[in-house]
């Protein structure tokens, strides 16, 4: 079974600018997951969709977006970056909600760049 | 707010030695407790997970004990190898509550032969 892939693994980009990032789950998985991991702030949940709805939130700025589509695929958006964005995204996916207790899987990451 | 400490690394240990790494949680309430492993390059891995007081998460020769009294889900492992250098984070959740997994800042453990 193939794991969770993300698109691009790196992306760099200069601060202003708005950027996408994908996310495939594992095939059957209804929920994905997204994290910022930051050398100071450590991993940081965004948030979370299920069945193509937001279940959940984490405390970031409205600067980033999310959506999920039928074929349960994820997309996080950050529109005006700031240096500070500079982090490796991660995405997890899980059969059933995470915040129920469900094992997430989690894909190698996009590392992003702000400059 | 709900957080997890974990201890500073980085941790370096010869091959075959004895690994600790401590992780202790401030939480309300009592919440299910887990260690992910990240590999360089690679996202997290679960590694093992505890869901109530007492409960012992074990998997791949490294165990944790989730000690309620002592708010502590300590790492062990009895013999590291090379293959085990990697960054391992603490984490818990409120699955009752539907919450996310909230992160501890990992620990680096580097393993020399």
């Amino acid at each position: 079974k193939a794991g969770v892939t993300q698109t691009p693994r790196y992306l760099i980009k200069t601060r202003g600018q708005q950027v996408t990032l994908s996310c495939s789950p594992i095939s059957g998985h209804r929920s994905v997951s997204w994290y910022q991991q930051t050398p100071g702030q450590g991993l940081q949940f965004l948030f979370e969709y299920f069945s193509e709805t937001q279940r959940n939130k984490g405390n970031f700025p409205g600067r980033f977006s999310g959506r999920q589509f039928s074929n349960s695929r994820s997309e996080m958006n950050v529109s005006t970056l700031e240096l500070g964005d500079s982090a490796l995204y991660l995405c997890a996916s899980s059969h059933g909600m995470a915040g129920a207790g469900e094992t997430q899987y989690f894909g190698p990451g996009t590392r992003l760049l702000v400059l | 707010g709900d957080s997890v400490t974990q201890m500073e690394g980085p941790v370096t240990l010869s091959e075959e030695a004895f690994l600790t790494i401590n992780c202790t949680y401030t939480a309300t309430g009592y919440p299910s407790l887990f260690w992910y492993v990240q590999y360089p390059g690679e996202g997290l891995q679960l590694l093992l997970k505890a869901t109530k007081a007492d409960d012992k998460g074990s998997n791949k020769g490294f165990e944790a004990t989730y000690r309620k009294e002592t708010t502590s889900f300590h790492l062990e492992k009895g013999s590291v190898q090379v293959s085990d250098s990697a960054v391992y984070f603490c984490a818990l959740s409120f699955p009752q509550a539907g919450t996310a997994l909230i992160f501890g800042k990992g620990t680096t453990l580097s393993v020399s032969s």
